[in-house]
């Protein structure tokens, strides 16, 4: 089945610990993205990637760090500078980057203790 | 400019009727209207979304209703179920732009009663 596969679904760190999100894709997409999901605030972006090799900031970026090294992994480092890192993070893709519909993984929810 | 705001943030509904969750947005430059269907620990999934060419767009019990004029479009859920009981996203983006980003709203958790 082709889709986004996001692990663990569960990851638990402790403070002043880097932790690293896993993403991959098989749907073949240019284009992948890092959200941030938080009660009563939305999904935020946090990265976003439109090609191999090449990533831009979204809006929240700070604290977090990506590479994208292969077109089908997208990962995301949390690092010890983010400032509140507990939240449920969705990775995406979209088949290019100006394509309309994105599809989602499952997500990964961090709690830091 | 770049905000999606929605409303309501919770929202109670009987079996059998009609939700209705509104989003409104700031830039008109947006041309791309979806809504997103979330259910606990999953993520979300794209169901209907409407181009600004058109006022209305159904598909089964969804339909989207669009007011160019008024930056405002909403989700109707027809005939509502237990099984919709999730949480919904409206997000708003420009097709012509260099990338797609979704800027979404804040949510609302819909919860329909049996």
């Amino acid at each position: 089945d082709g889709g986004i596969t996001q692990s663990p679904k569960y990851l638990f760190r402790k403070e002043g610990q880097n932790v690293t999100l896993s993403c991959e894709q098989n749907l073949n997409h240019d284009a992948m993205y890092w959200y941030r999901q938080d009660p009563g605030q939305g999904l935020r972006l946090i990265y976003y990637s439109q090609i191999v090799n090449d990533f831009q900031k979204g809006d929240i970026a700070e604290g977090y760090s990506v590479s994208r090294e292969k077109k089908e992994s997208f990962p995301l480092t949390v690092t010890s500078a983010q400032k509140n890192p507990t939240a449920f993070y969705l990775c995406a893709s979209s088949k290019t980057p100006v394509a309309t519909e994105a599809f989602f993984g499952q997500g990964t929810r961090l709690t830091v203790v | 400019q770049q905000q999606v705001k929605q409303s309501p943030q919770s929202l109670i509904v009987q079996k059998g009727g009609i939700s209705i969750i509104n989003c409104a947005y700031e830039n008109t430059a947006f041309d791309y209207f979806p809504w997103y269907q979330q259910f606990p620990g999953k993520g979300p999934a794209l169901l209907i979304a409407i181009r600004p060419d058109v006022s209305e767009k159904k598909e089964g019990r969804f339909t989207i209703s669009f007011n160019k004029s008024a930056k405002q479009f909403s989700l109707h859920i027809m005939d509502s179920q237990p099984g919709d009981s999730a949480t919904y996203f409206c997000a708003a983006s420009r097709e012509g732009g260099a990338t797609n980003k979704l800027i979404f709203g804040t949510g609302t958790l819909l919860a329909v009663q049996p």
